[in-house]
């Protein structure tokens, strides 16, 4: 079974500081594709970054980057230089066919 | 930049009642989702759609679950009769390619069964 787990239920982080958010996954697949999505207040579901496992280059966007640990099963997103924009929902997803599975998520709070 | 948007962003219910959840995806789209997110909970895969049947469904989505392209347009997620344990936040989702695209989610509509 695939399965995703994201073992931070909240985090904080002050403004302007980094911080890391730990994913673990299992599959059985040689590639696939991960993400790293974002829900804020306002509900939606937002792509922060993926990354694809035939690729050994960690995926970068912008502040955002990952860590991705193929033999580990490990996909931890750093956020740099927080902002209060940051603050949401961060959920790890593995794509399965066409469907993703989701973990619990971590809460982010980005103090001033 | 093009959204997928749901309506209605709250709907309340009693049990045993039928309720139509609505959701536009993004015009050029042509593969599109239902998950549903129980409070505090992880977002869970119900169904997905293309060319307009059902691509692969969860557990969850059982006989009291059917979705529909009614028009070309909306995307429809209807569920017939309603138990408490229905109530979440169901989102939408499409996406122009089947593997390996970002999906991309509307705002979600919370179902509130009583």
């Amino acid at each position: 079974a695939q399965t995703v787990t994201q073992s931070q239920p909240e985090m904080s982080v002050q403004e302007a500081e980094t911080v890391t958010l730990s994913c673990t996954y299992d599959t059985s697949e040689n590639n696939y594709y991960l993400f790293w999505y974002k829900q804020p207040p306002s509900r939606q579901m937002i792509l922060v970054i993926r990354q694809e496992a035939y690729k050994q280059q960690n995926a970068t966007e912008n502040r955002f980057s990952v860590n991705f640990q193929k033999a580990a099963k490990s996909f931890s997103l750093k956020i740099s230089d927080s902002q209060l924009g940051d603050t949401a929902m961060y959920f790890c997803a593995l794509e399965n066919t066409d469907k993703l599975i989701f973990g619990t998520g971590t809460r982010l709070q980005v103090f001033p | 930049e093009p959204e997928v948007t749901q309506t209605p962003s709250h709907q309340v219910t009693q049990m045993g009642q039928e309720v139509i959840l609505r959701c536009v995806p993004i015009s050029n789209h042509l593969y599109f989702y239902w998950y549903r997110q129980i409070l505090g909970q992880k977002v869970e895969f119900l169904v997905s759609f293309y060319n307009n049947e059902i691509s692969e469904k969860s557990e969850i989505f059982d006989d009291q679950f059917s979705v529909e392209r009614p028009d070309g347009s909306n995307f429809t997620l209807k569920i017939r009769s309603t138990k408490l344990e229905d109530s979440a936040m169901y989102f939408c989702a499409s996406s122009g390619f089947r593997l390996h695209s970002p999906l991309h989610f509307g705002n979600g509509t919370r179902l509130t069964v009583t």
